[in-house]
């Protein structure tokens, strides 16, 4: 149980187009997505906060307009990467829990290049 | 939330016992202890949760002494497979989010 999918699982796009990665939870109902960015070698860094059916809470730094962030159900979140940029290359990581609990479950990740 | 301190790296050999210490001396109250394993172009993946004393499971134990400040995760009888990245995590259950610390990435010999 407690299956988190990613879609897709990579991703190759020219500067300036934007790119929408779908985070589901396949075997629970998810009321808290997290979307995480790790660079090569690095740890990974909370991005934002999704709550089913409310706005996204971003962390410090994290631009919202650019990365737009829907949770309309509680087994889908997606995240848009607008008018992506070769700095926006990077690993991106979903995960998602239930109320109550504390254990976070990641999803396999998506691997985005901006060329 | 608190901070988690781990060493950078670890190298074993195969078939030995690991033991990765994390420090979190601001630690809560209610703050729960939760261990995940990276592997390279992948997801965290859930090892462990504790409170306090020892907890074991199939795959490790996780022993967190009196004072709650640190606590230790050990993988019995290290195998090739087992060379990942291992991060602490200290957060209250329920609470919104954690932050991710280094890590220590654990190289197996053979």
């Amino acid at each position: 149980g407690a299956v988190v999918s990613q879609h897709p699982s990579w991703v190759i796009c020219k500067s300036g187009t934007s790119v929408k990665i779908e985070c589901r939870s396949l075997d629970f109902q998810a009321t808290t997505m997290f979307w995480y960015r790790q660079f090569p070698k690095q740890s990974l860094m909370l991005m934002a906060t999704s709550n089913e059916g409310s706005k996204a809470t971003y962390e410090q730094g994290v631009e919202k307009d650019k990365f737009l962030i829907n949770h309309a159900s509680l087994t889908l979140s997606t995240l848009t990467v607008t008018s992506a940029h070769p700095e926006d290359s990077s690993f991106y990581i979903c995960s998602a829990k239930l109320a109550n609990q504390e254990t976070q479950y990641f999803g396999p990740g998506t691997r985005l290049l901006v060329l | 939330l608190a901070k988690t301190t781990q060493p950078i790296s670890m190298d074993s050999y195969e078939g030995q016992e690991v033991n990765i210490t994390c420090s979190h001396n601001n630690i809560a109250t209610n703050d729960y202890i939760t261990w995940y394993q990276q592997f390279p172009s992948q997801g965290p993946r859930f090892i462990i949760q504790g409170y306090k004393t020892k907890v074991t499971n199939e795959v490790a134990s996780l022993f967190i002494p009196a004072d709650r400040k640190s606590s230790t995760l050990s993988l019995p009888r290290v195998s090739l497979s087992d060379t990942a990245v291992y991060y602490c995590l200290a957060g209250t259950r329920g609470y919104q989010k954690v932050t991710f610390g280094t890590g220590t990435k654990l190289q197996v010999i053979p």
